[in-house]
């Protein structure tokens, strides 16, 4: 079975502070994705790694970066973290195939971040 | 730009009832995915439909994909409070094959006992 693994799953941070989320996957996917997820907005993309060292934005990826040094871990980064910020995190990593194959993604459990 | 709607937004039924949720796109479905969230956790993945009038079932949960590949439903058959969560479908970004996802908002489940 795929096993997604976040590195919390509950965060208090302050305004200012620098936030680091970790994610880590152990089958070997080229693909990990970062979300968030709040009431009435579902779930957003912030940004996407298709490979070590590569990624892509995703639909809101402001106050956002991202850094992929293996290929099981995809870090996302809180530079200056906001109350805006505060949120559900979810990480997900998939096999890269092509459109219509099984793209399916596998979650993480996901970080319930506040920043006060 | 390609959006997926789903409907009920939530729903509260009785124990031993059958429910149907549905997911629908205003382009061709390449890939359909649904998904089963517990509140504060991860999604956790049901199945994926691909083929026009194709149906798959998992013990009392059955999906399908229209023919036209705009529309699936899911159905629960006998619900349980076990059943109680979030499903939220997704589909492939329909330009490029980078794996992405877009999602649906989401459906709120409560099953009554």
């Amino acid at each position: 079975d795929v096993k997604v693994t976040q590195s919390s799953r509950y965060l208090v941070k302050r305004t200012g502070e620098k936030v680091f989320l970790e994610c880590v996957q152990d089958m070997d996917h080229e693909n990990m994705f970062w979300y968030r997820q709040d009431p009435g907005l579902g779930l957003r993309l912030i940004y996407f790694s298709y490979d070590v060292k590569m990624k892509e934005k995703g639909d809101i990826p402001e106050g956002y970066s991202v850094s992929r040094e293996k290929k099981e871990r995809f870090s996302l980064i809180l530079e200056s973290a906001s109350t805006n910020q505060t949120s559900m995190y979810l990480c997900a990593s998939s096999l890269y195939t092509w459109v219509g194959a099984h793209n399916e993604q596998f979650f993480g459990p996901g970080t319930r971040l506040t920043v006060l | 730009s390609q959006e997926l709607e789903q409907s009920p937004q939530s729903l509260i039924v009785q124990e031993g009832k059958n429910l149907t949720i549905n997911c629908t796109s205003s382009k061709t479905l390449y890939g359909l995915y649904w998904y089963k969230q517990k509140y504060g956790e991860g999604l956790i993945f049901l199945m994926m439909l691909q083929k026009g009038g194709e149906e798959k079932s998992h013990e009392k949960i059955t999906a399908k994909l229209d023919e036209k590949k705009q529309q699936s439903s899911l159905h629960i058959t006998a619900s349980q409070p076990s059943h109680a969560g979030i499903y939220l479908c997704g589909a492939d970004k329909a330009s490029g094959n980078t794996g992405k996802l877009i999602f649906g908002q989401g459906t709120t489940l409560q099953v009554k006992p």
